[in-house]
This record gives C-alpha cells, sequence and structure tokens, in this order.
C-alpha cells in the first residue's frame, strides 16, 4: 500500500529563516494536501496540488508538487512563532478514497 | 455555518464500556471520515463514508463501527473499549470524495 514519508520530524528554527519540509510518497500522487495542527487541536488545511510541477502559495508558505508527482514540498519564508506546530502531508491513497498521512514534522520557532 | 464539530471533547471509559462519538456536518459534504492520532503514527483511517447509507472501512477497522443514516450525522462506536483505543479521535467532512478534507475539532478519549 501506499505509504507518505515526511522530511524532517522534527525542526527548530530562529524567527526570519526560510524552511522546507519535504513529504515523499511510495507511489504516484493523486492529490496532496498540507495541513498544519497546533498542538491539541484539529487540523486546518493549507493547499492541495493535484498537477505535476504544481505549486500554490499562501502568505509566506509555498507547496510544490514534482513533476513526477513522488514528492511534495512546503517552504516557509522568514519564518514566525505563529508558524509554529505540526505540519502533515495527506494523500489519497493511490485513488481509493481512504486517505493516508504522513507522520507530520514538527515546527518550533524561535523568537 | 459551523463545519465539521465532535462531541465529546474529552472522555474516560473503563475497559469493556461502550460509547459513542458524535461528529456532525452542516455543509453537505458527501465524505465523510474518522481517523485516530497516536504518538509517532500520524493519523490512521478507521472508516469512511461517501454518502447516507453507505460506509466501508479504513486501515484500522477493528474495534469500531459507523453508521451514516443522514447526511449530517457519522457516529463513531466503541463497542467494547480498550486500552489500546487510548488516542484522539479526528472526523473529517469533504463536499465529494477525493476533494479537500475539513477537520473537526477532535475528542480526546483515554481508556482505563
Amino acid at each position: 500500500s501506499q505509504e507518505l514519508e515526511q522530511s524532517p520530524q522534527s525542526l527548530i528554527v530562529q524567527e526570519g529563516k526560510n524552511l522546507t519540509i519535504n513529504c515523499t510518497s511510495s507511489k504516484t500522487l493523486y492529490g496532496l494536501y498540507w495541513y498544519k495542527q497546533k498542538y491539541g487541536e484539529g487540523l486546518i488545511f493549507l493547499m492541495m496540488l493535484q498537477k505535476g510541477g504544481e505549486e500554490k502559495s499562501h502568505e509566506k508558505i509555498t507547496a510544490k508538487l514534482d513533476e513526477k508527482k513522488q514528492q511534495s514540498s512546503l517552504h516557509i519564508t522568514a519564518s514566525q512563532p505563529s508558524h509554529a506546530g505540526i505540519y502533515l502531508c495527506g494523500a489519497d491513497n493511490t485513488g481509493t478514497y481512504k486517505y493516508i498521512f504522513g507522520t507530520g514534522t514538527r515546527l518550533k520557532v524561535l523568537a | 455555518n459551523a463545519g465539521v464539530t465532535q462531541t465529546p471533547k474529552f472522555q474516560v471509559l473503563k475497559t469493556g464500556q461502550s460509547m459513542t462519538l458524535q461528529c456532525a456536518q452542516d455543509m453537505n459534504h458527501e465524505y465523510m471520515s474518522w481517523y485516530r492520532q497516536d504518538p509517532g503514527m500520524g493519523l490512521r483511517l478507521i472508516h469512511y463514508s461517501v454518502g447516507a447509507g453507505i460506509t466501508d472501512q479504513g486501515e484500522v477497522p477493528n474495534g469500531y463501527n459507523v453508521s451514516r443514516s443522514t447526511t449530517e450525522d457519522f457516529p463513531l462506536r466503541l463497542l467494547s473499549a480498550a486500552p489500546s483505543q487510548t488516542s484522539v479521535y479526528f472526523c473529517a467532512g469533504s463536499p465529494r470524495r477525493g476533494e479537500t478534507q475539513y477537520f473537526g475539532p477532535g475528542t480526546r478519549l483515554l481508556v482505563l
């Protein structure tokens, strides 16, 4: 079955620094979702990518899906303490509508 | 619109007890799902539904039942709670299968 691997597992950066989180799939991605979760809370939808080479941005967060549709990256520019939390990637498991998720990347931003 | 709501927020059960976690949405989502989130395991799909009267198993369905009698409600039943079911449970809804899912705030369950 399809699996999603995220890297790094955790990240501590100084405020103002850029950072990148990666999500690699064992199979072709039919739809890749990025969510943010604040500690102890629910998941907040960030972006969805479907087409190879697609790139989307929201405020200081940019997500890309590579041409082969097996890897996505999430890039945060000029990080702020408000960016802290857990970032999860999710996908439709090989088109079955049974969604799978990566184990998450814990981000801490030092002021 | 309230989006996806879950009740209760917290629950403590004794081994062997049964209970129902409630999930409701008011956005006419066709697709609804239940996940559990455990440390180091990420989110794992328990059951999902693609419409009223239609449900199917996810990755970890054992010990859980669901039903979808209306479009709005998708309750999750624990038949006989076990300590291994201690987790945070999330319900999610999506306008249609294959589209973005929107998550509820979660239910923290502790089984003693």
